[in-house]
């Protein structure tokens, strides 16, 4: 049973660039959140989806932006890239209606020059 | 708004010693879920445990114990006879329960545990 799974491991962007993140939640789950985490700090929610829609979103600037497909997997869209950006993002799936644990993917290392 | 500090930035033990990781949140909700991560140096958040805000039991399993306390809104984390395997970041984390679930979860800056061979 796979877990969490994200693609790339790593990328490099400059300034202004656009970068798209994939995330294929655990089998059987259908929810998925997005977080940031710069080095050193904690984890920061940015949305989450559910079937198909966001439902919650934290303190972030519309340059991210995602999206849920019928599969249930999401990406995460962030425009305008600044060095700020630059951090660890991670992707949590679980089952809608339980409060269970949401399993966390391996990441996204982005690095923005 | 939710909140949850974690004082300690970094504890170093030494290994068989006793840690206590400490925790303290802050919410207006009256249902909610604590959890606490560990993140190894690989960077997998490993889910530990989940406690609702009902269920004041602490709870023990192997060497990890957990103390809620409404009271002092707190939530700590000991590791008993620590081994060189526990160094890690940990993270103390807090969500609202909006019916469908946990909602997005509040995370603390973390404590960085070394244990010293």
């Amino acid at each position: 049973d796979a877990g969490v799974t994200q693609s790339p491991t790593h990328l490099i962007k400059t300034r202004g660039q656009q970068v798209t993140l994939r995330c294929s939640p655990k089998s059987g789950h259908d929810t998925v959140s997005w977080y940031q985490q710069a080095l050193g700090q904690g984890p920061q929610f940015i949305f989450q989806y559910y079937e198909e829609e966001e439902r919650q979103r934290g303190n972030f600037p519309d340059r991210f932006s995602g999206h849920q497909f019928p599969n249930y997997s999401s990406e995460l869209n962030v425009n305008a890239l600044l060095l700020g950006d630059s951090a660890l993002y991670l992707c949590a799936s679980r089952r809608a209606g339980e409060a269970n644990e949401q399993f966390f993917g391996p990441g996204t290392r982005l690095t923005v020059l | 708004a939710q909140k949850v500090t974690q004082a300690q930035t970094e504890i170093s033990v030494v290994e068989k010693e006793d840690v206590t990781l400490d925790c303290v949140y802050e919410t207006r909700d009256t249902t909610y879920y604590l959890f606490w991560y560990k993140q190894p140096p690989s960077g997998e958040l490993v889910f530990l445990i989940r406690r609702n805000s009902f269920d004041e039991q602490n709870e023990i399993s192997g060497r990890y114990s957990w103390n809620f306390q409404k009271s002092t809104s707190s939530f700590n984390f000991t590791i008993t006879a620590s081994q060189v395997v526990d160094s890690a970041v940990y993270f103390c984390a807090l969500s609202d329960y909006s019916g469908g679930g946990a909602d997005g979860l509040t995370f603390g800056k973390g404590t960085h545990l070394i244990i010293q061979p």
